[in-house]
């Protein structure tokens, strides 16, 4: 199985201020996602990091708030832009493994906005 | 939209068998079944998944009916580590060309270990 490293692990944060999440992948893939999930909520799609390629977002998700970058097969960004309380969430990194597809979350990274 | 559905909480005593139902009324006939836990705020883990056959790994086994409308997760002998959120999520795989790599995640139901 993959192993997935995400950083920072927590963090908290000023309005107005942007935040970069990284997503470190043991082996190459070729897809890598990232989810957020609200306080008591569950996970909704933020889009998915094609190496080679721009990334491709969700209904209600924009490249400017929410901008990814993937430079090869083993890394991604996330950046959370312009945040205000509500962006306080968790955001998780994952990938897709073998011909069986599972997907693989890193840890996760604990944003709080003041 | 989830397409599942599944109970919001259950209880299982420490030592018994956890079984999570989850329906899946509209399954299509290349819709796998998957299913994940979430343990208190870290990233979802995989548990096992199955097209209609029964399967059976080292964590879990999977229950899927006939007409493959519904399922159950077992977990055989529970342990407090074992509480989570577990999320039912039915997708067809990429490669058939009619799915996606996304897994819409529903709600999940709440199980608590007691010990």
């Amino acid at each position: 199985s993959a192993v997935i490293s995400q950083k920072p692990s927590r963090d908290i944060c000023q309005r107005g201020t942007s935040l970069t999440i990284q997503c470190q992948v043991d082996s190459q893939v070729t897809m890598m996602f990232w989810y957020r999930q609200q306080p008591g909520q569950s996970l909704t799609l933020i889009a998915t990091a094609n190496q080679g390629s721009e990334a491709t977002y969700e209904s209600g998700f924009v490249i400017d708030k929410f901008p990814i970058s993937r430079p090869n097969l083993t890394f991604s960004t996330l950046t959370v832009s312009n945040m205000s309380p509500e962006d306080s969430s968790i955001y998780l990194c994952s990938v897709i493994q073998g011909v069986k597809e599972k997907l693989f979350f890193g840890s996760g990274t604990q944003l709080s906005v003041l | 939209d989830a397409k599942t559905t599944q109970p919001p909480s259950m209880d299982c005593a420490e030592g018994r068998a956890a079984n999570l139902p989850c329906n899946h009324s509209t399954i299509s006939g290349n819709e796998y079944v998957y299913w994940y836990r979430q343990i208190h705020s870290q990233g979802p883990q995989y548990i096992i998944h199955g097209l209609k056959n029964n399967e059976t790994n080292e964590m879990a086994s999977l229950i899927i009916t006939e007409d493959r409308k519904s399922s159950t997760l077992i977990l055989p002998h529970a342990t407090l580590r074992d509480t989570a959120v577990y999320y039912c999520i039915v997708r067809a795989p990429a490669y058939s060309g009619a799915g996606s790599y996304q897994l819409t995640f529903g709600k999940g139901t709440k199980l608590s270990v007691i010990p």
